[in-house]
């Protein structure tokens, strides 16, 4: 079974840190993309961050960029968000996600193409609380 | 940024109904959008993508269309199971942005 297990969340004061980890299991991890969408309470949902699968290629959103880091250890099967400066606005549940890749060809004999990725598979996520 | 705009924010429906929420991006994303359900304390769960491709699993009442910068999602029937919060998402570019989401209720 795909399974994905978010843990490390918990109550922090401002400014304070913590470390999220994601443990995968039932896929080739090294394979996928993989992602942190978050959720404020009430609200609804923001991609965090994603990571490609050899670490190459890594996006944030503006929101985190410069206080959050994430990264992955293909032979463990795990992925991590490490969270500096955290804020009241940082405090939701977070959700690691795996990314599907689909190949966009712009040419018939694709020599030209575009990759292009979706989230297909989601953890029940932990939640992240700051407060003081 | 591309912005994901849902309509409605909420919608009052009975089981049986025919319920279409539209997404319109702010700039033309071809057909990379992705839709999800959300349960209250529960993660989303992916139900189209690329528009209109249904994931495995997911029930046929449920379909996706839409090109450019106009989608739909379609319940052909709405079941009790289907009350739940949609959201549409765009994966053309970084930042990844979604819909604020569709409440469907029970009317």
């Amino acid at each position: 079974e795909v399974q994905l297990v978010e843990s490390g969340g918990g109550l922090v004061k401002p400014g304070g840190s913590l470390r999220l980890s994601c443990a995968a299991s039932g896929f080739t991890f090294s394979s996928y993309s993989m992602n942190w969408v978050r959720q404020a309470p009430g609200r609804g949902l923001e991609w965090v961050s994603s990571i490609r699968t050899s670490s190459t290629y890594i996006y944030y959103a503006d929101s985190v960029k410069g206080r959050f880091t994430i990264s992955r250890d293909n032979a463990k099967n795990s992925l991590y968000l490490q969270m500096n400066s955290l804020r009241a606005e940082d405090t939701a549940v977070y959700y690691c996600a795996r990314a599907q890749r689909v190949t966009y060809c712009t040419t018939t004999t694709c020599n030209n193409y575009y990759y292009y990725y979706y989230m297909d598979v989601w953890g029940k996520g932990t939640t992240v609380t700051v407060s003081s | 940024d591309i912005q994901m705009t849902q309509s409605p924010s909420t919608l009052s429906a009975s089981v049986g109904d025919r319920v279409t929420i539209t997404c319109r991006a702010s700039q033309r994303i071809s057909g990379w959008l992705a839709w999800y359900q959300q349960k209250p304390g529960k993660a989303p769960n992916l139900l189209i993508y690329k528009a209109s491709s249904l994931e495995s699993g997911v029930p046929s009442r449920f379909s996706g269309s839409g090109s450019g910068t106009e989608f739909t999602l379609t319940i052909s029937s709405l079941q009790p199971d289907d009350f739940a919060t949609y959201y549409c998402q765009q994966y053309h570019s970084y930042p990844w942005t979604f819909g604020q989401g569709t409440k469907v209720e029970i009317k």
